[in-house]
């Protein structure tokens, strides 16, 4: 099924580890976009590609880096995890002002 | 910059009672505004858009919602919920091409 697909599902980190979230959609949309979803304050974004080779800070990039490995793959890094970096991540493609969201990924960080 | 502003955290209603969430916007121009929701341990899903026309955008399960330039406003509405429509609801309006959300209402239905 055409959508966004999201690696892994859920995660947990201690504190000062390293990994990588993947995000791949297959709609050929030049936009992608990561959030990360905490209770009460909705969904805020860390970072965004709007076409293949390009990237930019959203709202919440700090402890974040990201990578735009070509049109279907827009991954995000976490280079040294904190606790408050725990959250739900959500990986979004849009083209036209048609958004779709991946599943998300539950990262737990102690 | 546009910001959304939803003004319930959350709502508790009966089955069958009418459902309505607010939504402001700032203004800046040109206006896309959504609603989402997100069913309980799921990803978003859009219930409705307006982009432009007909200011009464009907979505799916029977959601609507009011876009009102005048208040800025785009709340959302259902006449009859039920113990389904138990989610968090947000609001989202594009904003310098990417999508800015509320933070969201939770609404519970009791059955």
């Amino acid at each position: 099924n055409a959508g966004v697909t999201q690696t892994p599902k859920f995660q947990v980190l201690k504190t000062g580890q390293s990994m990588t979230l993947q995000c791949a959609q297959d709609m050929n949309h030049n936009s992608m976009y990561w959030y990360r979803q905490d209770p009460g304050m909705g969904l805020r974004l860390i970072y965004y590609s709007a076409s293949e080779g390009t990237t930019d800070k959203g709202e919440v990039p700090n402890g974040y880096n990201v990578s735009r490995l070509n049109k279907r793959e827009f991954s995000l890094r976490l280079e040294s995890a904190a606790p408050s970096q725990t959250s739900v991540y959500f990986c979004a493609s849009s083209e036209g002002g048609g958004y779709t969201f991946g599943s998300g990924t539950r990262l737990t960080v102690v | 910059a546009q910001s959304v502003s939803q003004h319930n955290h959350h709502v508790i209603l009966s089955e069958a009672a009418s459902l309505e969430l607010g939504c402001n916007y700032s203004y800046g121009g040109t206006v896309n505004l959504f609603w989402y929701v997100q069913y309980p341990g799921q990803h978003l899903q859009l219930l409705l858009k307006y982009f432009s026309g007909d200011p009464l955008v009907k979505g799916i399960k029977g959601f609507e919602a009011e876009f009102i330039k005048s208040k800025f406003s785009f709340n959302l509405r259902k006449p009859s919920v039920q113990w389904s429509d138990t989610a968090e609801y947000f609001c989202a309006v594009i904003n310098d091409y990417k999508l800015s959300f509320g933070a969201g209402t939770t609404v519970t239905v009791r059955a």
